[in-house]
């Protein structure tokens, strides 16, 4: 099973401010099968971001993703107020599986 | 739009089985998988499996083999899950979200259910 990390557990930030989440996988990802995924509390997580880098359907470009291999990385380039909630990353290169979460809280 | 409506929250005790649905519309019913996936109260996602629509293939994790059956109703777009010998850890939000899949690849989860919170209590 690929085991996801993300870091930091928490993220605490202003508005206005950037804010860089990772995710790091066991074993290497098969072609970039990474996404995240936004939740708020008493919500179903929204996919941001498919493929490493792409971007899904009706996101802001203020959200970017990166990474290859083991390594990841979301950023949102300026924070805004409805972005503080939890981020996971997601491996979909051999089975499904989670990781753990990143929350970003206002400062 | 694209919804997938799923069905109200349950409460059952130890042992008992739980059946929840999710309701597809605005897209061809049989052209998308469909993923179940669980929260904990105040925890992360977990996978559970998925479910072809078309013929009703379903692929379960190893963690619910034995215990999880996944199934389909095509005539009213619906997918079910249905979770036996519950115990107090399988409470959670229980989620349906669609996926692509092609060529023996599947890709990530573009809509999600609203949630199905089952509850297992004595």
């Amino acid at each position: 099973e690929v085991v996801l990390t993300q870091s930091p557990g928490t993220l605490s930030l202003s508005p206005g401010e950037r804010a860089t989440l990772s995710c790091r996988a066991s074993q290497s990802v098969s072609s970039s099968y990474l996404a995240w995924y936004q939740q708020k509390p008493g919500q179903a997580p929204r996919l941001l971001i498919y493929g490493a880098s792409s971007r899904a359907t009706g996101i802001p470009d203020r959200f970017s993703g990166s990474g290859s291999g083991t390594d990841f990385t979301l950023t949102i380039s300026r924070l805004e107020p409805e972005d503080f909630a939890v981020y996971y990353c997601q491996q979909y290169g051999n089975s499904f599986t989670f990781g753990p979460g990143t929350k970003v809280d206002i400062k | 739009q694209v919804q997938l409506v799923q069905s109200g929250a349950e409460v059952k005790k130890p042992g008992a089985s739980v059946k929840v649905s999710c309701k597809a519309s605005q897209y061809t019913f049989t052209t998308y998988y469909v993923h179940w996936v669980r929260q904990a109260p105040g925890q992360g996602l977990e996978w559970m499996g998925i479910i072809n629509p078309s013929v009703g293939s379903t692929t379960y994790a190893l963690k619910f083999q034995g215990r999880v059956t996944m199934t389909r109703d095509t005539s009213t777009s619906t997918v079910y899950m249905e979770l036996s010998s519950l115990r107090s850890e399988d409470t959670a939000v229980y989620y349906c979200a669609r996926g692509s899949c092609s060529a023996g690849t599947c890709y990530s989860f573009d809509y999600w259910g609203q949630g199905t919170l089952v509850t297992v209590s004595s």
